[in-house]
């Protein structure tokens, strides 16, 4: 069975800092990641996904396949990056690309 | 373009009680979800359509019912309310071929007293 893992349901930070939201994953197969992040008051939006390799508001994520993880990384935290985060992984093999959602974890950055 | 909107916003239904959610997007999407988020469990998939007239049930269908009826609208129904069934509701679209992003909508937030 599909399974996504995070771990930390918060997370705080201080401005500059560096942060990293962990998501481990289970999935017979190869795996369909995604970052998606929901601001205050706004609706749940894309962040990144791993087969695009962008950096998306200087956060990056690099899928490990030997770990099963899939973590979303910055430098330097902003105030603006304050939000709900959630590791999702697409179950693409059935055809309706079905995503199964970590519980996500609330960054906090402080100023 | 619109995106994905939900109607209602917000909602409160006594136990028994019955309503429909409904989501529409105008991006021509064939993919719609329909997912409810409840705090310390994520989204969970209720019930999904890969295209018009079709619908299948995802992770959590009990308690629900789906229609897609037309390509931009995706209908989710509560027959009879429970207070199991207090939570956010959120609708999702979504192109359909290749590995695509999924397009949220704003939530209906749903209380059964």
């Amino acid at each position: 069975a599909q399974r996504v893992t995070q771990p930390e349901k918060l997370l705080s930070v201080f401005k500059g800092a560096p942060v990293e939201l962990k998501c481990n994953y289970s999935y017979s197969g190869s795996p369909e990641l995604f970052w998606y992040v929901q601001y205050s008051r706004q609706r749940l939006q894309l962040l990144l996904r791993h087969i695009s390799r962008e950096s998306i508001k200087g956060f990056t994520a690099d899928l490990n396949k030997g770990e099963t993880s899939f973590h979303l990384k910055k430098p330097f935290a902003q105030e603006e990056d304050s939000a709900m985060y959630y590791c999702a992984l697409s179950d693409y093999q059935t055809g309706a690309n079905n995503l199964f959602f970590g519980t996500g974890t609330r960054l906090t950055v402080i100023p | 373009n619109a995106g994905v909107t939900q109607t209602p916003k917000f909602r409160v239904l006594k136990t028994g009680q019955s309503m429909t959610l409904l989501c529409a997007q105008d991006m021509n999407h064939e993919y719609m979800y329909w997912y409810r988020q409840d705090p310390g469990m994520g989204l969970r998939l209720i019930h999904y359509s890969v295209g018009e007239g079709t619908t299948a049930k995802g992770e959590v269908p009990d308690g629900y019912n789906v229609s897609r009826l037309k390509k931009q609208n995706f209908l989710l129904g509560l027959e009879s309310a429970a207070p199991s069934q207090t939570s956010v509701y959120f609708c999702a679209s979504m192109r359909g071929q290749g590995k695509d992003e999924q397009f949220f909508g704003p939530g209906t937030r749903l209380t059964v007293l």
